[in-house]
C-alpha cells in the first residue's frame, strides 16, 4: 500500500468552483501534515499546515481526519491561477523524512 | 521576502562524471534538505543536514552522493558517478527549525540531464 495517497485528477472546474482533495496516508504514527502547490516545472511552495483542529486560510480550508486517516483541502470560489498541482505531505513524529503524494492536478478554466 | 537559491538552473553532463549542485538557504535558517523529483513522478526526500553533518538520509542516497556546506552560505550536493537514472529535478529547501512541524521553504531547483 502507498504510503500518501492522491488521487491524481486532473479536476477541471469553471472559475468560481468548490473543489476538494483527498489525500491518505498509511502511517498510524504520522503527526505532521501540509498542503504544498507545485505549479508546472517548479518548486513545491507551502499552501498551509493541517491541524487537528482545521484551519482555515481565505478561500482554502483543510481538514484533518486522524479515525479515517486522511486529510482533505477544500478551494472555495476557485480563480484560474490556483490551477496547479496540489501535493500532500505527511511526516511521522520523531522523524524528519517527509512523505510527499503524487499529487492533485487541478484546472481552473474561464 | 528571502529565498532559497540554486544553481545551476540546468545541468547537462555526461554519464560517470561528476555534479555538484548548489544552493543557498535563508540566510537565519537552520536545517537543510535535498530532494529529487524524476519528471512525472512524486517528490522524493534525499537527505537533512544540520550544525554541519548529515541528520536523516533516505535509501536513495547512497554512496554516490555527498553533502556539503563549504561556508557559511552554500549548501551542495554532490554526485560522485552520474546514471542515467540520476536525471531528475533536484530541490533545495531551508527551515527554521528542524521540528517536524515546521514548513520548508524550495528553491526552484536544478534540472540534472544525464546524457
Amino acid at each position: 500500500r502507498k504510503e500518501v495517497e492522491q488521487d491524481p485528477g486532473p479536476f477541471n472546474v469553471p472559475e468560481g468552483a468548490t473543489v476538494a482533495f483527498n489525500c491518505t496516508y498509511s502511517n498510524s504514527a504520522s503527526q505532521s501534515f501540509f498542503w504544498y502547490r507545485q505549479d508546472c516545472r517548479k518548486e513545491p511552495k507551502l499552501l498551509m499546515s493541517v491541524y487537528s483542529s482545521g484551519n482555515e486560510d481565505g478561500r482554502f480550508t483543510a481538514q484533518l481526519n486522524r479515525a479515517s486517516q486522511y486529510i482533505s483541502l477544500l478551494i472555495r470560489d476557485s480563480k484560474l491561477s490556483d490551477s496547479a498541482t496540489y501535493l500532500c505531505v505527511v511526516s511521522q513524529g520523531g522523524s524528519y523524512i517527509p512523505t510527499f503524494g503524487r499529487g492533485t492536478s487541478l484546472i481552473v478554466h474561464p | 521576502e528571502p529565498e532559497v537559491t540554486q544553481t545551476p538552473s540546468h545541468q547537462v553532463t555526461q554519464m560517470g562524471q561528476e555534479v555538484i549542485l548548489r544552493c543557498v538557504p535563508i540566510s537565519n535558517h537552520l536545517y537543510f534538505y535535498w530532494y529529487r523529483q524524476i519528471l512525472g513522478q512524486k517528490v522524493e526526500f534525499l537527505v537533512s543536514f544540520y550544525n554541519n553533518e548529515i541528520s536523516e538520509k533516505s535509501e536513495i542516497f547512497d554512496d554516490q552522493f555527498s553533502v556539503e556546506r563549504p561556508d557559511g552560505s552554500n549548501f551542495t550536493l554532490k554526485i560522485r558517478s552520474t546514471k542515467l537514472e540520476d536525471s531528475a529535478m533536484y530541490f533545495c529547501a531551508s527551515s527554521l527549525d528542524r521540528g517536524y512541524r515546521q514548513p520548508q521553504h524550495f528553491g526552484d531547483g536544478t534540472r540534472l540531464s544525464i546524457l
